[in-house]
């Protein structure tokens, strides 16, 4: 168990709704990411949040965004949803801003499965 | 941009050891990793290396790098039918991790 948490487990919605996944980071991490995994892209970076500041944006679509709260979690909204979208969502956190170094790795949350009909 | 690359399969018996390869594109990486996904399961980040270093041993698991030819390699010693799920290696470039596209382990008795 990594610590982190994300709700919900699955997601099933209709293409045109929207969709928001929920992420807690580990107990202390100021930073959190979105990672989209899907049989097509693979595994991609989304965007990067840091005591509630956006810090790096990776492929994120214009009908996503994400925010993190004052306690820390973070939500990632997805809209306009279409069959493309159908993908595993996972959220990372990290003590620090900055995630890539040996002492602050970042340590991911078992995912959000969301299918889009 | 920085591009990550994997085999995609690969299949070992039991006891023998494993030798996952990765090729990186970026030249100024600091750190890079080998996460493990189990099937329905997230990512469990298994070793890391710092770009500085050849090699890191890890009770089962060696992690050799070649920065000259920006290759990176896990061998799982010992390999054991809970070593089968897919590992992605990845290399932190600018507030991000980039990942290769995973390779899928399967290990036969």
């Amino acid at each position: 168990d990594s610590g982190v948490t994300q709700t919900p487990k699955h997601l099933i919605t209709a293409t045109g709704q929207r969709v928001t996944l929920r992420c807690s980071p580990r107990s202390g991490d100021l930073s959190v990411y979105w990672y989209q995994q899907s049989l097509d892209q693979g595994l991609q970076f989304l965007i990067h949040y840091y005591n509630g500041e956006e810090r790096a944006k990776g492929n994120i679509l214009e009908r996503f965004s994400a925010q993190q709260f004052p306690d820390l979690h973070s939500e990632l909204n997805l809209s306009s949803l279409e069959l493309g979208d159908s993908a595993l969502y996972f959220c990372a956190s990290s003590a620090s801003i900055s995630g890539g170094y040996s002492t602050d790795t970042q340590y991911f949350g078992p995912g959000t499965r969301l299918t889009v009909l | 941009g920085e591009d990550v690359e994997q085999s995609l399969f690969l299949s070992v018996r039991e006891g023998d050891s494993s030798v996952i390869n990765c090729t990186y594109t970026d030249s100024s990486s600091t750190y890079l990793y080998w996460y493990k996904q189990e099937p329905g399961a997230g990512l469990q980040l298994l070793t890391y290396i710092f770009s500085n270093m050849d090699m890191k041993q890890d009770q089962r698991l060696t992690v050799l790098l070649n920065k000259k030819d920006k290759h990176l390699s896990l061998r799982i010693a010992d390999t054991q039918t809970g070593d089968s799920a897919i590992y992605f290696c990845a290399d932190y470039n600018t507030d991000k991790l980039i990942f290769g596209t995973g390779t899928r382990l399967q290990v036969f008795p």
